[in-house]
């Protein structure tokens, strides 16, 4: 099936810091990703919409200027968590879907594991 | 508008007993249901699928039937394996909700040897 990564795994940064996750479509051309959050213990919340060449479309409740989003090519969206604290500590995990895969299917990347002290 | 119900957790089994998570939901229009695993620090991964009622997915032994009278979407395995021992997340997709997917809450399986 379709390979999607996220870079880094896991990362450890100070109150106040921001941090750039990437997500990538190794063998596909993904139009539209997605990006989670997820708490310990908890299920998967979509935090928003990336789209290829347009703006992101965020979930009601989530901080657009704090969680910037850039799809800027096919293969890649960013997620940059702005001024980091210690509350935006989670587990993130994106997903892409196949522009001409059945609507319904993504593939998901391994997550990326934020620590704010 | 769209949900996911499922078990909570955690589940204890042991090695070759047989499993069951439930999972119900509400969705308008013609959801696809799903089931994803995660094990310990990863990702998700899909385990299987199904598009429409009456379906049957299925996936290194696991199964599960898309039942549209009960709305169900249940989990089944008739052995389970230790390293069957991770989160099992159910899914819905609608095109009603702009082929978002809705999550459940996840049930954590423990397998026992």
């Amino acid at each position: 099936g379709a390979v999607v990564s996220q870079h880094p795994s896991r990362v450890i940064c100070k109150s106040g810091t921001s941090v750039k996750i990437e997500c990538r479509s190794l063998d596909f051309q993904a139009t539209t990703m997605f990006w989670y959050r997820q708490f310990p213990k908890k299920s998967l919340m979509l935090m928003a919409t990336s789209n290829e060449g347009s703006k992101a479309t965020y979930e009601q409740g989530v901080e657009k200027d704090k969680f910037l989003i850039n799809h800027a090519s096919l293969t890649l969206s960013t997620l940059t968590v702005t001024s980091a604290h210690p509350e935006d500590s989670s587990f993130y995990i994106c997903s892409a879907r196949e522009p001409n895969g059945p609507q319904e299917t993504q593939y998901f990347g391994p997550g990326t594991r934020l620590l704010v002290l | 508008g769209n949900s996911v119900t499922q078990m909570e957790g955690p589940v204890t089994l042991s090695e070759e007993a047989f499993l069951t998570i439930n999972c119900t939901y509400t969705a308008t229009g013609y959801p696809s249901l799903f089931w994803y695993v995660q094990y310990p620090g990863e990702g998700l991964q899909l385990l299987l699928k199904a598009t429409k009622a009456d379906d049957k997915g299925s996936n290194k032994g696991f199964e599960a039937t898309y039942r549209k009278e009960t709305t169900s979407f249940h989990l089944e395995k008739g052995s389970v394996q230790v390293s069957d021992s991770a989160v099992y997340f159910c899914a819905l997709t609608a095109n009603t909700g702009g082929f978002k997917t809705i999550f459940g809450a996840g049930t954590r399986l423990f397998v026992k040897a």
